[in-house]
This record gives structure tokens, sequence and C-alpha cells, in this order.
């Protein structure tokens, strides 16, 4: 129930398409959802988080789509670029003492020129 | 000013030897957290801290592995006689309070058990 299945697990994408990755959880208790970028050799950062109590949430190129009956969350990238080659991992928590991160296993996004 | 710094950035070690990996997080941030990523899988929650207390410890694998954290600041996560399959990332970060307040990771220390 503590598990945040995230897919693909890769992804290719040309220059200016648009890249999707879709999350699942099983835990109605979650109630925060991140999404978090991660480079080569680098520290994951948040890049953008929904709530459940809204359905979608846009910042600039990024969007997240959130599903509460479906228990569903996705990451869309508008206009994909080469700089947006990288590695996302989704992730919940719940509200509560720690507040930690469960996250997905990632996806590895090659935008190519 | 600064973000999440950690150290050192890469360390190997033989078997059965000790490591300590050191965070050091943003000033002021009150709570933080190490995790572990292993290749091609997610990031795994070990321990979580307030202040310099640890009221989750329930992500640490074995008791081979132990962390503390002192004034309020500076954290070690401290793995003895280490294994093989302990060889991973490990990240620390940090937020404000350890609400939904975003986690702010450090680049990690790569950890190579030989």
């Amino acid at each position: 129930q503590q598990q945040v299945k995230q897919s693909p697990q890769s992804l290719i994408v040309q220059k200016g398409g648009i890249s999707i990755i879709n999350c699942a959880y099983e835990n109605t208790a979650f109630d925060y959802f991140p999404w978090y970028q991660q480079f080569p050799g680098k520290g994951p950062a948040l890049l953008i988080a929904i709530r459940p109590d809204v359905s979608e949430k846009k910042e600039g190129r990024f969007t997240i789509s959130f599903n509460k009956s479906a228990k569903q969350f996705s990451l869309h990238i508008m206009d994909s670029q080469p700089g947006d080659s990288a590695t996302y991992f989704c992730a919940a928590s719940m509200d509560g003492a720690t507040n930690k991160l469960i996250f997905g296993t990632g996806t590895l996004l090659a935008v190519q020129p | 000013g600064a973000g999440v710094s950690q150290s050192p950035s890469n360390k190997v070690t033989e078997k059965g030897k000790d490591v300590e990996l050191r965070c050091d997080p943003i000033s002021g941030h009150t709570a933080l957290y190490w995790y572990r990523q292993s290749l091609g899988q997610g990031l795994e929650f070990l321990i979580y801290f307030q202040g310099n207390s640890a009221p989750d410890k329930s992500g640490l694998p074995s008791d081979r592995f132990s962390a503390e954290r002192t004034g309020g600041s500076v954290s070690t996560l401290t793995i003895q006689r280490t294994q093989q399959e302990d060889s991973a990332v490990y990240l620390c970060a940090s937020s404000l309070w350890g609400g939904k307040h975003e986690q702010f990771f450090g680049p990690g220390t790569r950890l190579t058990v030989l």
C-alpha cells in the first residue's frame, strides 16, 4: 500500500513533442504528490507538486494531471526540449509526523534534437 | 544561502569496514531526511530527523545502519560492517518544519563497497 508505481521506465521524445509520465498509488491517505527532476550526478530537485483537491496544476511547460478516483497522476511536459533530458520521479506523502516521500522508480527521459 | 551539502561525494570501501556519511542541511531547516538510491531504483526513505530527534527510523534496513544529528544541523549516517548490497547513492534532504514543505536534496554520496 506504500508503493507508488511509475511508468514508463524510459521515454524517448522528439524535440517539441509531449512527454507523458504516469504514476499510480494505492494508499488513499496520500495527500501530496510532487514530481522531482534529477540530472546525472545531482540530487533530485522539485519540479512541480499537487494536492488532491485539484485535478490539474500547470507551471510553464509542466502540467500535473490528477485523477483521485483512479488513484493516478501524471506529468506532461509540453514542447519538450533537449535540456529536459533527465530522470523524473513521482512521489507521494501523507500528512503526519514525518512527511517522508515515497518515490516511484523513475523515468529516464531523452529528448532528441 | 548555500544548498544541502554532502561529503564525501564518493566513497569506496572494503566489505566489512565502517563508513560515515555527512550531511549539512540548509540553515534553518529543522527537518532532515536520508534516502538511498540504488542503481535503477527509486529513492528509498531511511530516516527522518526533526531537530536532533529521529521520530521515524523505519527505513533503516538493518541495525548496521545508524544516524545522528547534532545542534539541529549536521547529520551523520553511519554504516557498520559494510556489505556489497550497501552500494548505492545516499541522499540527504532538508526542509522547513517537515510539513508539506519542499524537500531540498543534496548531491548525494556514492558509496561503493568492494
